[in-house]
């Protein structure tokens, strides 16, 4: 069936570092990936998203990376601040219209 | 709106009740979907809407569990029969059109079943 995974389910950064997070998605047929971050209480929030004929895509402070081959998506948060915090998640979008999301990634941020 | 909307934030009900939750999406939008989200997990998918109509309803669990949408903006989830494991965050969001956009979520309802 199909899923969406992430390899860790938490990751503490000291503030100004860099962060990555990663994800592994089944479905090679998935044409639309997106990165929510969600905070205690809320609504998952968009971040970021690509489509699966681009390999990379920037954002402020964010850049997501598609590797196709090993169907590997990663997130990653340049000069991570406090307000960072949070769980992330990637999601993937099937042909049929939904988005099948992974369990999430909690990110710290040490100060 | 500016947001997609929720209501109530928060409920509580007995085992065995019937509920209501609601989703008003952003203006315009017309496509909607709802979620559930338990403790630790990701969303999972329940039901899709493009309009008025359900064009993927196959993430509901059971029949005890019902949408709508009559209007094509607001929808209720409609719940029959609670119970406990139906414990979870609901969450709707919106898109402006279907499949190819990122999805802007509400901040959803907590529905504890006590």
């Amino acid at each position: 069936g199909e899923s969406v995974g992430l390899h860790l389910p938490t990751l503490s950064v000291q503030e100004g570092d860099n962060s990555i997070i990663n994800c592994a998605y089944s479905n090679s047929a998935s044409d639309y990936f997106i990165w929510y971050k969600q905070e205690s209480g809320k609504g998952p929030q968009f971040i970021i998203d690509i489509r699966s004929n681009m390999d990379k895509r920037q954002g402020q402070r964010v850049t997501v990376l598609l590797n196709k081959t090993v169907k590997h998506l990663s997130l990653q948060i340049a000069a991570t601040q406090p307000g960072d915090s949070a769980v992330y998640f990637c999601a993937e979008k099937n042909q049929g219209g939904k988005l099948i999301f992974g369990q999430g990634t909690e990110l710290s941020v040490k100060p | 709106g500016a947001g997609v909307s929720q209501t109530p934030s928060n409920k509580v009900t007995e085992k065995g009740k019937y509920v209501e939750l609601r989703c008003d999406p952003i203006s315009g939008h017309t496509a909607l979907y709802w979620y559930r989200q338990s403790l630790g997990q990701g969303p999972e998918f329940l039901i899709y809407f493009q309009g008025t109509g359900a064009a993927d309803d196959s993430g509901l669990p059971n029949d005890r569990f019902f949408a709508v949408r009559p209007e094509g903006s607001v929808s209720t989830l409609k719940i029959q029969r609670t119970e406990r494991g139906d414990s979870a965050v609901y969450l709707c969001a919106s898109s402006l059109v279907d499949r190819s956009y990122g999805y802007t979520f509400g901040s959803g309802t907590r529905l504890t079943v006590v």
